[in-house]
């Protein structure tokens, strides 16, 4: 099985910066993503990691460490339209089948 | 056309009702998925379509029952639901469930299923 951890809940303000961290125990790892999730709306694709380092897309950046199972997703410039839940999801399997599973998703809110 | 809809957008059923839940991508993709999302829960896998096979059922009780005529479209079937059951049910898209490359998933907008 999998396990992903993400915190519940963080808070923030307009302007700063934020980093929030998912760590995962998994078998046949194949990439992870972040997703943004606004409330009653769908979760929206932000970025994908499969090997270790650093991929930069504008204000927002993810953070692999495959020999860690830890990666963490960090904004920068904080707007209150980045209050959201924000979504790690692990893929793997084996044999062609590679499934994603999320993690319980990090509610971030973000005050002036 | 956005790319990924769901109908209906709520739906409110008894226990012995039967319904359907739609859902259409306007993508080219290859792959379809069900989620179950509930309250302070992650997002539950329920089925995998790959090319419009069955590919992946996560353990989902037999109320539940999936089909997906050709790549475009995918129904989730529903009778005799539990309340447990009430949740936000998503559809989602990609391309295929490739082996490697950000193969990111497109999400619709759910429906929010309330059983009574």
């Amino acid at each position: 099985g999998q396990n992903i951890d993400q915190p519940t809940e963080m808070t923030a303000t307009e302007g700063a910066i934020v980093q929030i961290n998912c760590t995962y125990q998994t078998s046949g790892f194949n990439g992870l993503f972040w997703y943004q999730q606004h409330a009653g709306e769908a979760p929206t694709f932000l970025s994908y990691n499969v090997l270790d380092g650093l991929e930069e897309k504008g204000r927002f950046s993810s953070f692999l460490s495959r020999s860690k199972g830890y990666s963490y997703l960090l904004l920068k410039e904080l707007q209150m339209k980045d209050s959201a839940s924000y979504l790690c999801a692990v893929r793997s399997g084996s044999g062609g089948s590679y499934i994603p599973t999320f993690g319980r998703g990090t509610s971030l809110i973000v005050h002036p | 056309e956005t790319g990924v809809t769901q109908t209906p957008r709520h739906l409110v059923m008894g226990m012995t009702n039967k319904k359907s839940l739609k859902c259409e991508q306007h993508l080219g993709h290859n792959a379809m998925y069900w989620y179950k999302q509930s309250a302070k829960k992650p997002l539950e896998l329920m089925f995998v379509y790959n090319f419009k096979e069955q590919t992946e059922n996560n353990s989902v009780p037999s109320r539940f029952s999936p089909e997906c005529p050709n790549s475009s479209h995918l129904f989730l079937h529903l009778h005799t639901l539990q309340p447990e059951d009430s949740a936000l049910y998503l559809c989602a898209s990609s391309q295929e469930p490739a082996e490697s490359g950000s193969d990111e998933q497109y999400f619709g907008p759910g429906t929010r299923l309330t059983v009574t």
